[in-house]
């Protein structure tokens, strides 16, 4: 267990409509970093928060959004859904100090229908 | 900004052989490398990593290589066993943000 939560572990939902993935990050961290990993692919960087504020910006579609709280758990968005969005989520924490180790979540399992 | 190529996308080895996956970075400014599996279904987990002021690190049957000059890094794996069979992915950061740039990952086959 990496300390990393995610919930939903699975979300099936209808082209159009809009979702909400939650993440906590391990105990401290500050960064949480959020992927798409589509079938048999590689890992795709979303977007980067760090204390609050975003950091980094990867390949995100203008159709998803994310934010980091006070509490430093983070929320990614994904709205006006299309079958080509079906993908593993994961979300990532790691702390400020001491090293670039990420630690990821279980994932959430999105399949839009 | 900094680019990761990771070769081969596959690799089919016979189990007790070794198996060696590569990777390259662009940005000389990179100076953390680490390397990931991620198993079936499952998350991506470290499995080992190495500083830009280390040229070589183990960690029993794995080791990985850093060649700052040629920029390339390499992940090596000794007397392969079935559990090994996974997706590998490198990836390289500098410390100013954080962020880790991925290399495209290794499906790694081990043959019984």
């Amino acid at each position: 267990d990496s300390g990393v939560t995610q919930t939903p572990k699975h979300l099936i939902t209808a082209t159009g409509q809009r979702v909400t993935l939650r993440c906590s990050p391990r105990s401290g961290d500050l960064s949480v970093y959020w992927y798409q990993q589509s079938l048999d692919q590689g890992l795709q960087f979303l977007i980067q928060y760090y204390n609050g504020e975003e950091r980094a910006k990867g390949n995100i579609l203008e159709r998803f959004s994310a934010q980091q709280f006070p509490d430093l758990h983070s929320e990614l968005n994904l709205s006006s859904l299309e079958l080509g969005d079906s993908a593993l989520y994961f979300c990532a924490s790691s702390g400020n100090l001491g090293g670039n180790e990420q630690f990821f979540g279980p994932g959430t399992r999105l399949t839009v229908l | 900004g900094e680019n990761v190529e990771q070769h081969p996308s596959t690799l089919s080895v016979q189990e007790g052989d070794s198996a060696v996956i590569k990777c390259t970075y662009s940005d000389s400014a990179s100076n953390y490398f680490p390397w990931y599996k991620q198993e079936l279904g499952k998350r991506p987990q470290l499995i080992i990593d190495i500083r830009s002021n280390v040229g070589e690190k183990k960690d029993q049957r794995i080791a990985v290589t850093l060649n700052k000059t040629a920029k390339h890094f390499s992940l090596h794996i000794t007397e392969t066993q079935p559990e090994d069979s996974a997706v590998y992915f490198c990836a390289a950061s500098e410390d100013s943000n954080y962020q880790l740039i991925w290399g495209a990952g290794t499906k790694l086959i081990i043959k019984p």
